[in-house]
Formats: C-alpha cells, structure tokens, sequence
C-alpha cells in the first residue's frame, strides 16, 4: 500500500501570509503514460465533510480560490495558500488515487491564525 | 443540486450489524464509482470501501475485509454498506463520497460528499 505522510502536523500563520503544506507518498504516483500525478487535496472545517481543492496535483475544483495551489511530482507535493483568510482555518488532507485501492489519505495538517 | 444523504448510523454492540444507505440525487449516478471514507472521532480520514459504475467491481481496506459489503441500486441511485462483525475500532462518522469520470476512465478522488453518518460500536 502507498502511504501518505504530512508536513508539518499543524501550523499557525498570519492572516494575509503564506501557508504550506507539505505531502509525501511512499512511492511515485506519477503515471508515466498520461504524465499526471494521482494526488488530491481537502479541506475539513469542524463539523464539516471534506471538500476537494485540488487534483492532478496542481488543477484546481471549480469555485475554489486561487490563493490555493498545488504543486509537485513524484513523491512530493505541496499546497499553498497565498494570503490565508479566517475561512482558511481548517484541517488539509492530500490522498492519492493512484492504480489500484486503497487510496489513501495523509493523517492532515491543522492550519489556525496566529 | 448535487447531493449525497447518508442514513442508518447508530448505536451497535460490538459483533452487531448495520446497514447504511447513501442516497444520491442531482447527477446520473449509475455512471460513477462510488466510495465509503470513515474518520473516527478527532482522527483523520480512512478510505473503506469503493465500488465501480455499472460493472460494479468493489474493492476495501485489510481493515473491513470480510466483514463489510459495498453494494450499490442503480434503480434507486442509492449506495449501501452493509458491515458486520464490528468492533469498537469502527466507530466513525462514515462519508458517502463520489468519484470521477473522464470518458470511460474512472477516477478515484472525491469531487462529492455527504454530511456523513456516525457509527458507534460499544457495550
């Protein structure tokens, strides 16, 4: 099974500052024959089921902000908030969907304002 | 509206049985794989269990196989989970999430969520 580590656990940042988040698996999840790289990202508010931020490691879900973004390849990726907001207090999750289950999750980073 | 609504949650002894039902509506829902993601209380996110569109090929986690069916009604764009033999491991709040298609290729990363239904496995 591929599994999903998470840096740091949790992080306090400035509102307006730059947050990141950072997501390694075991082994790529770069798929050679299309060039894409199987990861998602989510966010969890408290009291709230995940939402989808990002896929493909880098292309953003309809209606989601773009002071969040996604990079990487291979093993290691990363999210980026540019200017966090008070509605960017949340829980974050990176999970890879590569090839055959399960497709797992990272154990989350918690961001809060400092 | 898209929209997932999970039910059947509970109270359940450990060794019991229930059944959850995930009812979708605003999209074609025979079309898409499905899945069932747990989080137990102030943990992360575990993927349990996932089945395919209309072949219905299903897939799980070592830690409910055997013990949990996936299965899924076209006819009435519902989703269940039918889980036995449970432990105190397998509280949670058990989400309902939808996957992605492109074409014929299935995709599993979770673009839809329900609000979720709590399982509790105790005495």
């Amino acid at each position: 099974d591929i599994v999903m580590t998470q840096s740091p656990d949790s992080l306090a940042v400035s509102l307006g500052e730059r947050a990141t988040i950072n997501c390694k698996s075991s082994q790529s999840i770069l798929y050679s024959s299309n060039d894409k790289n199987y990861l998602a990202w989510y966010q969890q508010k408290p009291g709230q089921p995940p939402k989808l931020l990002i896929y493909w490691a880098s292309t953003r879900e309809s209606g989601v902000p773009d002071r969040f973004s996604g990079s990487g390849s291979g093993t290691d990726f990363t999210l980026t908030i540019s200017s966090l907001q008070a509605e960017d207090v949340a829980v974050y999750y990176c999970q890879q969907y590569y090839t055959s289950p399960p497709f797992t999750f990272g154990p989350g980073t918690k961001v809060d304002i400092k | 509206e898209v929209h997932l609504l999970e039910s059947g949650g509970g109270l359940v002894q450990p060794g019991g049985s229930l059944r959850l039902s995930c009812a979708a509506s605003g999209f074609t829902f025979s079309t898409y794989a499905m899945s069932w993601v747990r989080q137990a209380p102030g943990k992360g996110l575990e993927w349990v269990s996932g089945i395919r569109d209309t072949v219905g090929d299903t897939y799980y986690a070592d830690s409910v196989k055997g013990r949990f069916t996936i299965s899924r009604d076209n006819s009435k764009s519902t989703l269940y989970l039918q889980m036995n033999s449970l432990r105190v491991e397998d509280t949670a709040i058990y989400y309902c999430a939808k996957g992605v298609r492109y074409s014929s290729l299935v995709y599993w990363y979770f673009d839809l969520w329900g609000r979720g239904t709590l399982v509790t496995v105790s005495t």
